[in-house]
């Protein structure tokens, strides 16, 4: 158990609905990144979240969006849905201060779009 | 932004050396991780190199040279767990951003 914890483990929907993925970070950590990663592909990073703010925003769709709230947690929110979002997606958390350790991933939301 | 090249796969046997290679171009390094994944399960973090050099954790060895954008993961005595895809990723230097390359999946083969 890493310590980041990722809910659900496995989400099937339909194309055009939409669905929240949570994510809570490790005790103490402050960030949360949020990443996508289709078959056979690289993490590609979406957004990340520092103590309730965006910090930072990668390849993200408009169709998808986050928050996290005052308790850390954070929510993956994707609409529209299409096959193609059919993916892992993965949430990480930074320990501050900890740099040389890089981030801890969750196990991962397994999406399945038909 | 960031441009990370890493080969698609590679094939070795048990108890051999192999070194996968990672390139990037990046606006601000911050430092270069190496990450081990499983098929199907999260990336679980292995080194990481900020400075110029080699850093040796037993059987995983990670190199920097960040003048040439480059980095190596060296792993020693394969075993048939190390089978994995190996992802290379750049941080920048604000913390906000950490890219990953496609990753490496290595074969061990008996």
């Amino acid at each position: 158990d890493s310590g980041v914890t990722q809910t659900p483990k496995h989400l099937i929907t339909a194309t055009g609905q939409r669905v929240t993925l949570r994510c809570s970070p490790r005790s103490g950590d402050l960030s949360v990144y949020w990443y996508q990663q289709s078959l056979d592909q690289g993490l590609q990073f979406l957004i990340q979240y520092y103590n309730g703010e965006e910090r930072a925003k990668g390849n993200i769709l408009e169709r998808f969006s986050a928050q996290q709230f005052p308790d850390l947690h954070s929510e993956l929110n994707l609409s529209s849905l299409e096959l193609g979002d059919s993916a892992l997606y993965f949430c990480a958390s930074r320990h501050q201060g900890a740099e040389d350790y890089g981030y801890t991933f969750g196990s991962g939301t397994r999406l399945t779009v038909v | 932004g960031q441009n990370i090249d890493q080969p698609t796969e590679m094939t070795a046997t048990e108890g051999a050396i192999v070194q996968i290679n990672c390139t990037y171009q990046t606006s601000g390094f911050n430092g270069l991780f190496w990450y081990q994944q499983h098929a199907g399960e999260a990336p679980t973090f292995l080194s990481y190199n900020v400075l110029d050099g080699l850093e040796e954790k037993g059987r995983f060895s990670s190199f920097l040279s960040r003048s040439k954008g480059y980095s190596y993961l060296l792993l020693k005595e394969l075993q048939m767990k190390d089978s994995a895809s190996y992802l290379c990723a750049v941080r920048e230097y604000n913390f906000n951003k950490f890219y990953f390359g496609s990753g490496t999946k290595l074969n061990v083969k008996p």
